[in-house]
């Protein structure tokens, strides 16, 4: 199946720590955009980015769509425990005035201990 | 509720049989999306409707599987002659799509759980 590269695939940190994860891929997008997805439920958008070299916050998410716009990198600052979850990437190529599917990264699980 | 509905939530069935996942998705959203999350992996991409267009099949993994969706609204999944690799969680999204601009969001249901024993 299509999928982006994610990387690291688990995270085990201590509350309070900085967290980045990265996604690569070898097609470009014309958006990023970053998810989140806890225990038995679907995802849930956190950031989306839609300009090469755009950084965005969200609180303590900050997340860059890369130059070449075939990256993306996803940060949160001082952890708390329900940011557990997995997190993904996807990115998107649209055209005209339609969008087209998002690609999903394989995704990022953070467990965070008190 | 206002959100994508999908059902039956968990479906156990035997080897070779023939499995339905429904999706409604949220009213007016015209792009629906069909992915699939196997145990610990990422989500795969199946299947996306957009309006009338037709649709992008490029992800579904075999002919055993097709999907439709009628009257631009409810989307149904089929699985022909199940097989114990086709065990996941079947997650179906749906988005506003159209013009500028567009935030790309996709809203999730909570998926349909397949386990083929």
């Amino acid at each position: 199946g299509q999928q982006l590269n994610q990387s690291p695939q688990s995270m085990f940190i201590q509350e309070g720590e900085d967290v980045s994860m990265n996604c690569t891929s070898s097609s470009i997008f014309n958006t990023w955009l970053w998810y989140k997805q806890d225990p038995g439920e679907g995802p849930v958008l956190l950031i989306a980015l839609y300009k090469a070299g755009e950084l965005t916050s969200n609180g303590r998410l900050t997340a860059q769509f890369g130059i070449t716009r075939k990256d993306s990198f996803l940060n949160i600052s001082a952890s708390i425990p329900s940011d557990v979850g997995i997190y993904f990437c996807a990115g998107q190529l649209w055209y005209g005035g339609a969008t087209n599917k998002l690609i999903f990264g394989t995704g990022t699980l953070l467990a965070v201990q008190p | 509720g206002a959100g994508v509905s999908q059902s039956p939530s968990n479906k156990v069935t035997e080897k070779g049989k023939d499995v339905e996942l429904r999706c409604d998705p949220i009213s007016g959203h015209t792009a629906l999306y069909w992915y699939r999350q196997s145990l610990g992996q990422g989500l795969e991409f199946l299947i996306y409707f957009q309006g009338n267009s037709a649709p992008d099949k490029s992800g579904l993994p075999s002919d055993r599987f097709s999907a439709e969706r009628t009257g631009g609204s409810v989307s149904t999944l089929t699985i022909q002659r199940t097989q114990q690799e086709d065990s996941a969680v079947y997650l179906c999204a749906s988005s506003l799509t159209g013009g500028l601009p567009n935030t790309g969001e996709l809203f999730f249901g909570e998926g349909s759980r397949l386990t083929v024993l």
